[in-house]
C-alpha cells in the first residue's frame, strides 16, 4: 500500500500571500488530520476531517482552513501568510480515528518558508 | 502548560547502553502513541498503547503504559546509532464535548555515539 503523500514538499512564499497544501491519505483511510511543527511550539494539531466533514479543530486563527474531498484527499489553505507560519506541515491519515484505537500514519510533510 | 510532558529533552548515550524516555499526561488520555522522527521529516509510527499495564516491543524498543499515572515510558536496549533521532509521544486527550485531539510532547532528541 502506498503511504501518505504530501505535495509540494517544499514551498517558499512571501508575507501576505496564500498557500494551498495537499495530502493524499493511504488508500481506504477516511480520516485526515493536519499538524504544524515548529521548533518553538513543537507539533500542534490544526484540524481533522472525516468523510468530508471537519470533526475537530485546534487553536489556530481563521486564516488556516481545510477541506476534504469525496476521495478522502485533503487540502489545507493558509491565507495572508505571516512569518510565523514558516513550519513543517504534516498530514496524517487513519481509517476511522477512534480515540486510542486507530493509528495515524504520517506523510513526509511540506516545509513552508515565509519570507 | 504542556499537556504532554516528555523527559528528558535530549539524551546522549554510548552505543550499547540502555535508555528510557518518559511521557506524562496532565489530562485523561485514551491512547498513547510513540513515533520517531528524523530531523525535518515525517513521523514513523513505532507503537500504540491502549490499556493500562500494556507493554509492547518493536525490535529493541519497548514501551509501557501506566494508566494510573497517565504515563508511558519507552526503553531502548543496547542502543545503536540507527536509534538516533527524535522520539515523540502522542496521546488522544479529551478536549471537551466528547472531542479529543492527538496531542504531542515536545520530543526527546536521542544521540547515540559509536
Amino acid at each position: 500500500k502506498a503511504g501518505v503523500t504530501q505535495t509540494p514538499r517544499y514551498l517558499i512564499k512571501t508575507r501576505g500571500q496564500q498557500v494551498t497544501l495537499s495530502c493524499s491519505p493511504i488508500s481506504g483511510h477516511r480520516s485526515v488530520s493536519w499538524y504544524q511543527q515548529t521548533p518553538g511550539q513543537g507539533l500542534q494539531f490544526l484540524f481533522e476531517y472525516f468523510s468530508e466533514t471537519q470533526r475537530n479543530k485546534g487553536n489556530f486563527p481563521g486564516r488556516f482552513s481545510g477541506r476534504q474531498f469525496s476521495n478522502s484527499r485533503s487540502e489545507m489553505n493558509v491565507s495572508t501568510l505571516e512569518l510565523g507560519d514558516s513550519a513543517l506541515y504534516l498530514c496524517a491519515s487513519s481509517s476511522a480515528r477512534l480515540a486510542g484505537k486507530e493509528t495515524q500514519y504520517f506523510g513526509p510533510g511540506t516545509r513552508l518558508l515565509v519570507l | 502548560s504542556q499537556e504532554l510532558e516528555q523527559s528528558p529533552q535530549s539524551l546522549i548515550v554510548q552505543e550499547g547502553k540502555n535508555l528510557t524516555i518518559n511521557c506524562t499526561s496532565s489530562k485523561t488520555l485514551y491512547g498513547l502513541y510513540w513515533y520517531k522522527q528524523k530531523y525535518g521529516e515525517g513521523l514513523i509510527f513505532l507503537m500504540m498503547l491502549q490499556k493500562g499495564g500494556e507493554e509492547k516491543s518493536h525490535e529493541k524498543i519497548t514501551a509501557k503504559l501506566d494508566e494510573k499515572k497517565q504515563q508511558s515510558s519507552l526503553h531502548i536496549t543496547a542502543s545503536q546509532p540507527s536509534h538516533a533521532g527524535i522520539y515523540l509521544c502522542g496521546a488522544d486527550i479529551d478536549s471537551g464535548g466528547s472531542n479529543y485531539k492527538l496531542t504531542f510532547g515536545k520530543g526527546t532528541l536521542l544521540t547515540v555515539n559509536p
